[in-house]
């Protein structure tokens, strides 16, 4: 039972690089999001997807785009990379957007930009 | 300004005592409370959940009281065990559901002292 699966692992980025973090969930889940984590800080949402075809802005979103064209996958894209998306970035997914759906994880991407 | 608190980046506890987590909430439209869970180099884990109709909510070990008035909730874990040892996370969702995701708090480190 694979869950949430993120890839990859691990990332080093020159500034003004792009590059395309994956996720993909095989719980049908129609919620998706993004979240970023800076050191000691709590997990700040990035974008979020309700359903395929639909995605919107969440917490801080600058610098970022997703895309949702199917029901399984959420890819993020970092287009000019910069020392501040150096985080560590987990995307979720949920079975719906109402009260008491909570979240899976993935594993998590970390991304350092240098 | 952070909607979610945790005030004690750390904790530590003896095995077998009582693991008392605390977090605190500004926005008074936030009606579902969730704690997660993470270990190093995974992502967070679902742990247990508290609806603001309720203010207690019980899962074996763990065991979430929530007040309103004070806007504060409590995770109490007992007896602790080693394998507890991890950060933990608040989190709430305001109406509307998820959807449009989760506010964390910036976590606390639980360490459980043999």
């Amino acid at each position: 039972n694979a869950g949430v699966t993120q890839t990859p692992k691990f990332r080093i980025l020159k500034i003004g690089q792009s590059m395309t973090l994956q996720c993909t969930q095989d719980m049908n889940h129609n919620y998706m999001y993004w979240y970023r984590q800076d050191p000691g800080m709590g997990l700040k949402l990035i974008y979020y997807s309700v359903g395929a075809g639909i995605t919107d802005k969440g917490e801080v979103p600058n610098g970022y785009n997703v895309s949702r064209s199917t029901t399984e996958d959420f890819p993020l894209r970092l287009e000019l990379a910069a020392p501040s998306q150096t985080s560590v970035y987990f995307c979720a997914s949920s079975y719906s957007g109402g009260l008491g759906t909570e979240a899976f994880f993935g594993q998590g991407t970390r991304l350092t930009v240098v | 300004d952070q909607q979610v608190k945790q005030n004690s980046p750390s904790l530590s506890v003896q095995e077998g005592r009582i693991s008392i987590l605390n977090c605190d909430y500004t926005n008074s439209m936030f009606d579902y409370f969730l704690w997660y869970k993470k270990y190093p180099a995974e992502g967070p884990t679902f742990l247990i959940s508290i609806s603001s109709i309720k203010d207690k909510n019980e899962d074996g070990r763990f065991t979430v009281f929530l007040n309103k008035s004070a806007k504060h909730l409590s995770l109490h874990i007992v007896p602790s065990q080693p394998g507890d040892s991890a950060v933990y996370f608040c989190a709430a969702s305001a109406p509307g559901g998820g959807a449009d995701g989760l506010t964390f708090g910036k976590g606390t480190h639980l360490i459980i002292q043999p």
